[in-house]
């Protein structure tokens, strides 16, 4: 079954709003979760990297003020994108390492974002 | 930077095998991963090579590592209609790094 669940599956929202979209790892504690992007017919982009505990990094050219992660618990992740734009619209895919070092990482469902 | 590269599409008649190439650049590269997407969906992880090694099969797949030339591949043994989908590699850099670079997917297409 799955490890990694993601909510909302899919939202469509307005230009200038705001949209949290949740990651959970499920019976097991994710101390790191990564964010990824995918345009269409493009591969994954990694945005950021979310730590329990501590502030996020980000990868070069990804605003933080616009892509505002938390990770208050060890199974929990956030990413809220702010002041959507359309050109925001996308697939958001965030995915964590089972344990610590570990090779196998497991990938949300991700979630469809539409900006209209 | 890391650079993944991938074919981005290959149809085969179901039955016959797939095979589905990928090159790297970083040779500091640990493991390997090969990912599979359905549309609209996340990933699936399919299978994943350490970098010492130069083969691995699972049931119908097969990966083969050629570490000095940097390609990486997928062979998919009696390829099916549910094979349809857009396979990702992806290499995880130097130990003790966890994020993943990907390829840019190739969308493989099964024909009946």
């Amino acid at each position: 079954g799955a490890v990694v669940s993601q909510h909302p599956s899919r939202v469509i929202c307005k230009s200038g709003t705001s949209v949290k979209i949740e990651c959970r790892s499920l019976d097991f504690q994710a101390t790191t979760m990564f964010w990824y992007r995918q345009f269409p017919k493009q591969s994954l982009m990694l945005m950021a990297t979310s730590n329990e505990g501590s502030k996020a990094t980000y990868e070069q050219g990804v605003e933080k003020d616009k892509f505002l992660i938390n990770h208050a618990s060890l199974t929990l992740s956030t990413l809220t994108v702010t002041s959507a734009h359309p050109e925001d619209s996308s697939f958001y895919i965030c995915s964590t390492p089972r344990g610590q070092g570990s090779y196998e990482q497991y990938f949300g469902p991700g979630t469809r974002l539409t900006v209209t | 930077g890391e650079d993944v590269e991938q074919s981005l599409f290959l149809s085969v008649r179901e039955g016959d095998s797939s095979v589905i190439n990928c090159t790297y650049t970083d040779s500091s590269s640990t493991y390997l991963y090969w990912y599979k997407q359905e549309p609209g969906a996340g990933l699936q992880l399919l299978t994943y090579i350490f970098s010492n090694m130069d083969m691995k099969q699972d049931q119908r797949l097969t990966v083969l590592l050629n570490k000095k030339d940097k390609h990486l591949s997928l062979r998919i043994a009696d390829t099916q209609t549910g094979d349809s989908a857009i396979y990702f590699c992806a290499e995880r850099g130097q130990t003790g790094a966890n994020n993943l670079f990907f390829g840019t997917g190739t969308r493989l297409t099964v024909i009946p």
